[in-house]
């Protein structure tokens, strides 16, 4: 079955550029969309569309996607941006979707 | 505003079928799809399905197929999530979350805990 592979963990200290990335065969083809989940909290969609934000997203988090491979990227990273960040997608039928593992951001 | 209101935790047998409910308001039931999502306790999320509230089609993720059922009703404005032969592993938190104009969830149900234990 199709996976979207993210890595565990991503570090940065506050203000600095934290860049979490998602790779899977069919994003050539397929949108990727980012959430993030706080702790005990349901998940926010934070870039639809590989790169487009929903209304009352900061501007700090921007997404981009190119071959195999999607990444967002948060621009002076917060510590209130400390969240798991999920990156979603369809498989190459477009109707099988998949969430990436997750990425566990540390602002500190 | 919409609002996506999940019925209530449940405890299970390994076994055992759980059905959950969602109650939706503020916007068209039949207008999105409807997806569930799992989240075993510390674990990422893991999209189990949905199901097309107008005509009832349904598409389910490989790992959950032959043992779940997603329906719609559309008088109630309501869609269910039926999972069979609980395991352990099933333990988890269960979301409800329509598609939006974004082509992917915005809103999400509360959330409804199952917790499967002999």
């Amino acid at each position: 079955s199709y996976e979207l592979t993210q890595p565990p963990s991503v570090s940065v200290s506050p203000g600095q550029t934290a860049r979490i990335t998602c790779s899977g065969d069919a994003l050539p083809k397929e949108y990727a969309y980012w959430y993030q989940q706080k702790s005990g909290q349901a998940p926010v969609l934070v870039i639809y569309e590989d790169n487009k934000r929903p209304s009352g997203i900061p501007e700090r988090f921007s997404g981009s996607s190119s071959g195999t491979m999607a990444t967002l990227t948060i621009s002076g990273a917060q510590v209130e941006d400390e969240a798991a960040y999920y990156c979603y997608s369809p498989d190459s039928s477009g109707n099988h979707w998949v969430f990436g593992g997750g990425t566990k951001l540390t602002v500190l | 505003e919409v609002q996506l209101v999940q019925s209530g935790a449940e405890v299970k047998k390994p076994g055992a079928t759980v059905k959950i409910s969602c109650k939706v308001s503020g916007y068209t039931f039949i207008d999105y799809y409807m997806n569930w999502v799992q989240q075993a306790p510390g674990k990422g999320l893991e999209w189990m399905g949905l199901v097309d509230p107008e005509n009832g089609e349904t598409i389910y993720a490989e790992k959950f197929q032959g043992r779940v059922t997603i329906t719609a009703d559309t008088s109630r404005d309501t869609a269910y999530m039926e999972l069979s032969s609980l395991r352990s592993e099933d333990t988890a938190l269960y979301y409800c979350a329509p598609n939006s104009r974004y082509r992917v969830p915005k809103y999400w149900g509360q959330g409804t805990l199952v917790t499967v234990s002999s």
